[in-house]
């Protein structure tokens, strides 16, 4: 499984914008990058996922590298709200076992008021 | 209806019980997932279901048996536990595997069960 390296936690004040970093040195040509949250004592939420090119929706922003090997989740606003584990996950398609959802360590987000 | 529902959300069962867990979804997808996630971990994939057929074991103890009755339902068959098995189950479904349905995936608010 293509792997990916996060930081364990992040800061960040209410209202400013949040920069949450992944690493996916051995992504390959097929693989999407998938992002996804947990608040405390609930289910992971889908957040946004991409190829090749940014992508933005109500959520969040994804910056891909040109290289592809890292991105960055932008939150525009942090709200109390968005306190969670962020997961950053590689996906890929087809047959085998390519599109397992496998989910990393993640960063621990803790903003405050 | 964008949801994925599990049932029960709280199980207490002995090392001796069978039980089973439940999961449903009616957004028509065709790949379904368990995973386990013990506290403070991130959740680790133990089956998934593709068309109904069973495409990925990761290793699990046959003391777990999942089953996919329909594209709707998954279950998975709980016997002869240990309490190291106690956990946060999810369920989780996507549009499929192919490229076309890279999307997202929807999860379960999830069960958790404490084996005695």
């Amino acid at each position: 499984d293509a792997k990916t390296t996060q930081p364990n936690s992040m800061e960040s004040n209410e209202e400013e914008p949040v920069h949450l970093p992944c690493n996916h040195s051995t992504i390959s040509g097929t693989d999407y990058i998938h992002w996804y949250r947990q608040l405390p004592s609930q289910g992971p939420e889908y957040v946004i996922h991409g190829l090749t090119s940014n992508v933005n929706n109500r959520m969040a922003s994804l910056a891909i590298a040109e290289d592809r090997k890292s991105s960055t989740l932008i939150l525009h606003r942090a709200t109390l709200r968005d306190a969670a584990v962020y997961y950053c996950i590689l996906r890929g398609v087809g047959g085998g076992s390519n599109y397992k959802l496998t989910f990393g360590k993640g960063t621990l987000l803790t903003v405050n008021p | 209806d964008t949801e994925v529902t599990q049932t029960p959300k709280h199980l207490v069962m002995g090392m001796t019980n069978k039980k089973s867990l439940k999961c449903e979804q009616h957004m028509g997808h065709r790949a379904m997932y368990w995973y386990k996630q013990k506290a403070k971990k991130p959740p680790e994939l133990m089956f998934v279901y593709s068309y109904e057929k069973l495409s990925i074991n990761e290793s699990v103890p046959s003391r777990f048996s999942p089953e996919c009755p329909n594209s709707s339902l998954l279950n998975l068959h709980l016997h002869a536990l240990q309490p190291e098995d106690s956990a946060l189950y999810l369920c989780a479904s996507s549009l499929g595997t192919g490229l076309s349905q890279n999307t997202e995936a929807f999860f379960g608010q999830g069960t958790r069960l404490t084996v005695v």
